[in-house]
């Protein structure tokens, strides 16, 4: 079974640009969330996205958006890019669709690396 | 906030066991207990979970205390290519819950 695909997986910008990133997920899962990792603050949570509607958001700006198509896969957008949108955006896939059940872990893919000069 | 507490970094010679410690003092009785790993450049990979039972898999054994306040993953025989952060995460194991990661554990396997 594939992994979790993005595209693509290195971009450069620069400030006040916008910018799509997309995901496929893994066949079968439902769910897919957006994460950020920077050197400063880490690995910290976008959105998720489970059949279409955004189930999550963390706390970001608005200028970070994102939706889900029918077939699960899956864009952020970021507009008016600034100097530290510069990252790895991760994104994750599951199931989703299981509530409780405890088998239900997340799967990365690569990322895609950002770089806003 | 991460709701756990781990070492920065940890070295661990070539083939032998890695314990990798990680407190959690605030847990609820529904939480279950992540851990994570991230190989340099790569997204993170799921390694095992649990809730107040040891469990075993075929990457790594997880040892929760009986007052699940802390944890302990196991390499058993640590391999040049365990060498990531491992992240230690307490979740409620519910389809709405995001990952909320701290800052980790560097380990470093040595040859």
């Amino acid at each position: 079974k594939a992994g979790v695909t993005q595209t693509p997986r290195y971009l450069i910008k620069t400030r006040g640009q916008q910018v799509t990133l997309s995901c496929s997920p893994i066949s079968g899962h439902r769910s897919v969330s957006w994460y950020q990792q920077t050197p400063g603050q880490g690995l910290q949570f976008l959105f998720e996205y489970f059949s279409e509607t955004q189930r999550n958001k963390g706390n970001f700006p608005g200028r970070f958006s994102g939706r889900q198509f029918s077939n699960s896969r899956s864009e952020m957008n970021v507009s008016t890019l600034e100097l530290g949108d510069s990252a790895l955006y991760l994104c994750a896939s599951r199931h989703g669709n299981f509530g409780d059940r405890p088998n239900n872990e997340q799967f990365f893919g690569p990322g895609t690396r950002l770089t806003v000069l | 906030d991460a709701k756990t507490t781990q070492p920065p970094s940890m070295d661990c010679a070539e083939g032998r066991a890695a314990n990798l410690p990680c407190n959690h003092s605030t847990i609820s009785g529904n939480e279950y207990v992540y851990w994570y790993r991230q190989i340099h450049s790569q997204g993170p990979q799921y390694i095992i979970h649990g809730l107040k039972n040891n469990e075993t898999n075929e990457m790594a054994s997880l040892i929760i205390t009986e007052d699940r306040k802390s944890s302990t993953l196991i390499l058993p025989h640590a391999t040049l290519r365990d060498t990531a952060v491992y992240y230690c995460i307490v979740r409620v194991d519910s389809g709405n819950t995001p990952l909320v990661f701290g800052k980790g554990t560097r380990l470093s396997v040595i040859a």
